[in-house]
């Protein structure tokens, strides 16, 4: 069964760099074509995809958000990392993972197909 | 960045009524396009990708459709279970993106 669950702080004040962590299990990153991203949600808004790490170790970022954005994946502890530096209040979110897998196994080019239960996050001092 | 456009941003709608949701691409995006359904207070779930193909397990009630820019989702029969949020999603080019969602309402 494939699963993920994300963690990390709860609150955090302006300024503050963010770190949340993604253990999954049920999978390898370490399988050609297999893909994590982490994906935002404020209260009420919509989704917006943030940053993926891919199984050969390439990264991918938002283009409005790469400059505070940093992923990277522990293949070992299955954990994929994600830092988000100088927190605003605009960023309190509902921060989800979620997993992609390419059958073909060259790209990371699908759909997720599993998403972490998320975690809530309130940036507030 | 490729823009995703979904209309409309609310839809009403009786159980049993057919409905179709549309989201259009700033760009071609062939057909790599997802749909997900979100209910309050959980993750989304994928119900439709490469626009048109039915992830496992999700009714057949639902069917997507469409290439290029223009795709759409259409539920053949609202269950009472269906009213709720639906996004669309492009992963054809980095940075993927998602619509803006639209909820379906009962009338």
């Amino acid at each position: 069964q494939v699963t993920l669950r994300e963690s990390g702080p709860a609150l955090v004040k302006p300024t503050q760099t963010l770190t949340l962590t993604c253990t999954f299990s049920g999978f390898s990153l370490s399988t050609s074509g297999m893909c994590v991203s982490w994906i935002r949600q404020p209260p009420g808004k919509a989704l917006e995809w943030l940053a993926r790490i891919d199984w050969d170790g390439d990264k991918y970022y938002s283009t409005s958000l790469k400059t505070r954005l940093t992923i990277s994946k522990d293949t070992s502890r299955n954990q994929v990392v994600l830092t988000m530096t100088n927190m605003d209040p605009v960023d309190t979110s509902t921060y989800y993972c979620a997993r992609t897998y390419d059958s073909s196994g060259y790209y990371c080019r699908d759909a997720f197909d599993i998403w972490g239960q998320g975690t809530m996050v309130t940036v507030s001092s | 960045d490729i823009q995703m456009t979904q209309s409309p941003s609310t839809l009403s709608a009786f159980v049993g009524d057919r409905v179709t949701i549309t989201c259009r691409a700033s760009q071609s995006i062939s057909t790599w396009l997802a749909w997900y359904q979100q209910k309050p207070g959980k993750a989304p779930k994928l119900l439709i990708y490469k626009a048109s193909s039915l992830e496992s397990g999700v009714p057949s009630r639902f069917s997507g459709s469409g290439s290029g820019t223009e795709f759409t989702l259409t539920i053949s029969s609202l269950q009472p279970d269906d009213f709720t949020t639906y996004y669309c999603q492009q992963y054809n080019t980095s940075p993927w993106t998602f619509g803006q969602g639209t909820k379906v309402e009962i009338k």
